[in-house]
């Protein structure tokens, strides 16, 4: 069974500065993707980013990036230059061997102006 | 593309008494899934389908609960005999020849 780990109920940041949200997962599957979701208030889950388990290369998407540690199990994600509306529950998700995603418990993200 | 639609988006019921929720997926994704979030607490998955045949299903879908995708394009859940642990936002999700998965907006139920 696929396991997500976000050990990080809340974090904060100062609008424009950097911060990086922790995720661990566990997995017996050889080929997984692994995602971050972004929800905010209004709650429609909204695609960050997303790493194929077979690329040694991080993602990175514009003010979002990854920190994959394949051996380690981790996937981490930074979000340089905050902005306000960046302030959202985030979730980290993995799927492998299934179609479903298995998420973590969210990280509840503040930006502070 | 207007994305993945659920409607009602909102939905009190009195324990006991059925309820069902639709979700129209974006159009031509032929994989639909349905997602359970509770406050606090990451979505957990009910179902999936594609096309129009259901081929996972996860323990927490009780025999209260059925889901439907009868042409393939839009989709039915329904919870039958509600009780207050159904309160919560049922999520809804689709896919089409790729891992990523779109959300709706969600039903959020609550069950008095």
């Amino acid at each position: 069974a696929q396991t997500v780990t976000q050990s990080q109920p809340e974090m904060s940041v100062q609008e424009a500065e950097t911060v990086t949200l922790s995720c661990t997962y566990d997995t017996s599957e050889s080929d997984y993707y692994l995602f971050w979701y972004k929800q905010p208030p209004s709650r429609q889950m909204i695609l960050v980013i997303r790493q194929e388990a077979y690329k040694q290369q991080n993602a990175t998407e514009n003010r979002f990036s990854v920190n994959f540690q394949k051996a380690a199990k981790s996937f981490s994600l930074k979000i340089s230059d905050s902005q306000l509306g960046d302030a959202a529950m985030y979730f980290c998700a993995s799927q492998g061997g299934s179609e479903k995603l298995v998420f973590g418990k969210g990280t509840k993200l503040t930006v502070n102006p | 593309d207007t994305g993945v639609s659920q409607n009602p988006r909102h939905k009190i019921t009195k324990r006991g008494q059925n309820v069902t929720f639709r979700c129209d997926p974006i159009s031509e994704h032929n994989r639909l899934y349905w997602y359970r979030q509770t406050l606090g607490q990451g979505p957990e998955f009910l179902t999936y389908f594609q096309n129009e045949a259901q081929l996972e299903k996860s323990r927490l879908l009780s025999d209260r609960f059925s889901a439907e995708r009868p042409k393939g394009s839009f989709s039915t859940l329904e919870i039958q005999r509600t009780e207050q642990g159904d309160s919560a936002m049922y999520l809804c999700a689709s896919s089409f020849g790729d891992p990523t998965q779109y959300f709706g907006p969600g039903t959020r139920l609550t069950v008095l």
